[in-house]
């Protein structure tokens, strides 16, 4: 089972700053098969990026994933007010799929 | 827009049987593929398993002799059971549509907001 790690755990930002999320992979991901999800308390998770880098459908461009192999990057360039959330990373190159632990992005 | 939101029993007993159901609308369950993923308490996401809409289905081995997904496509839903649940299955479970790659392995597009099934007695 391939494992994700997220880093940082939390990240304190203000609006207006770049965000800069990584998702390392404990085996190479092919196909740059990996996907960015945001959630908010009580809302359903939100797909951002699939294919480590295109946008799902209505995703803000300031929302970019970049990477491939086994580090993957999910940027945010400036934040706005609505942006703070847990974001996820997911791989889908093997089954069974798995998630990353997840980063808080909180105001600082 | 596709809006996924699930149902079911918030407490369910140890060694009994756990039941969900997820209500799709503005989409139809004879597309695409659909799965159940679950997160228990300060622990990862984990995919649960999925089905598709011709009749394949695939479940996380740590699962899947507990597991068994099906769908009522004339009510435009499917569901999740999962037997002989202990403390260690309670968890937060969300169905989502799946766009494969490949069999199981796949993103998901849209997801329900979840729900926190607790297993005590």
């Amino acid at each position: 089972e391939i494992v994700l790690t997220q880093s940082p755990g939390t990240l304190s930002l203000s609006p207006g700053e770049r965000a800069t999320l990584s998702c390392r992979a404990s085996q190479s991901v092919s196909n740059n098969y990996l996907a960015w999800f945001q959630q908010k308390p009580g809302q359903a998770p939100r797909l951002l990026i699939y294919g480590a880098s295109t946008r799902a459908t209505g995703i803000p461009d300031r929302f970019s994933g970049s990477g491939s192999g086994t580090d993957f990057t999910l940027t945010i360039s400036r934040l706005e007010p609505e942006d703070f959330a847990v974001y996820y990373c997911q791989q889908y190159c093997y089954s069974p799929v798995t998630f990353g632990q997840g980063t808080r992005l909180e105001i600082k | 827009q596709v809006h996924l939101q699930e149902s079911g029993p918030r407490l369910v007993k140890p060694s009994e049987t756990l039941s969900l159901t997820c209500i799709v609308s503005g989409g139809s369950v004879s597309r695409y593929y659909w799965s159940w993923i679950r997160q228990p308490p300060g622990k990862r996401l984990e995919w649960i398993g999925y089905f598709s809409y011709n009749g394949d289905t695939n479940y996380n081995p740590s699962l899947k002799s507990r597991v068994t997904m099906s769908v009522d496509v004339s009510k435009n839903q499917f569901s999740l059971t999962l037997n002989s649940v202990s403390a260690a299955d309670t968890a937060v479970y969300s169905c989502a549509r799946g766009r494969t790659v490949g069999g199981p392995r796949g993103y998901f597009d849209y997801w329900g907001q979840g729900t926190l099934v607790t297993v005590s007695s």
